[in-house]
């Protein structure tokens, strides 16, 4: 079946550094990628995606490239801020079957 | 973006009560929701697939008999917990697929605790 791995946290960083949250994907087919973001308290935002190989997506300064060869889809901000405080949902849909399957969320504390 | 609610966010019941849990797509028609568990610190682990008009597809390992999903509508799905027991306390979350899209919208979740 579909798996999704994504690197343990939590991650504490400090303002402006930079973030690399890893997540690696088994599937059958071609699965389309995700990044979730959950802010405290707050149910679960889409933050970006990638429909193929290649593909990058991007959104508020956090960036993802679809990388089939490595089966990878690595989260990355150059230069993070409090406010990214949250933990991060690497995901992956079965475009046949429509189904989502999780990674295990990985926990990020910026501080000032 | 899209606005889906879920309600209620919090709730202690007794064992042996049943609980619903009611999931609404504000601004969008789903004609397919998703009932998820997430445990402490863990994923979410999908239980469900409801499908506006027709049964739910459950999971492997999730009893349907316990999991009620009711579908009735293109903007409401609901997720019963029948007969709840302690082992049911858990957070659950529902999601709604943006029409003709992967895109999926969360629900805020419900805290479940059975006493």
């Amino acid at each position: 079946g579909n798996s999704v791995t994504q690197m343990e946290g939590p991650v504490t960083l400090s303002e402006e550094a930079f973030l690399t949250i890893n997540c690696t994907y088994t599937a059958t087919g071609y699965p389309s990628l995700f990044w979730y973001v959950q802010y405290p308290g707050e149910g679960l935002q889409l933050l970006l995606k990638a429909t193929k190989a290649d593909d990058k997506g991007s959104n508020k300064g956090f960036e993802a490239t679809y990388r089939k060869e490595t089966t990878s889809f690595h989260l990355e901000k150059g230069s993070v801020q409090v406010s990214d405080s949250a933990v991060y949902f690497c995901a992956l849909t079965d475009t046949n079957a429509g189904k989502s399957t999780f990674g295990d969320g990985t926990t990020l504390t910026v501080k000032p | 973006g899209a606005v889906v609610s879920q309600h209620p966010s919090w709730v202690i019941c007794k064992s042996g009560t049943s609980v619903k849990i009611e999931c609404r797509s504000l601004d969008f028609q789903a004609t397919t929701m998703f009932w998820y568990r997430q445990f402490p610190k863990q994923s979410l682990m999908l239980m469900a697939t409801s499908n506006e008009g027709s049964k739910a597809t459950y999971e492997q390992g999730v009893e349907k008999d316990k999991f009620l999903i009711n579908h009735a509508s293109l903007t409401l799905s609901t997720l019963t917990v029948t007969s709840a027991h302690p082992e049911d306390s858990s957070f659950y979350i529902c999601s709604a697929r943006w029409p003709r899209s992967e895109k999926l919208f969360f629900g805020s979740g419900t805290q479940l605790s059975v006493l």
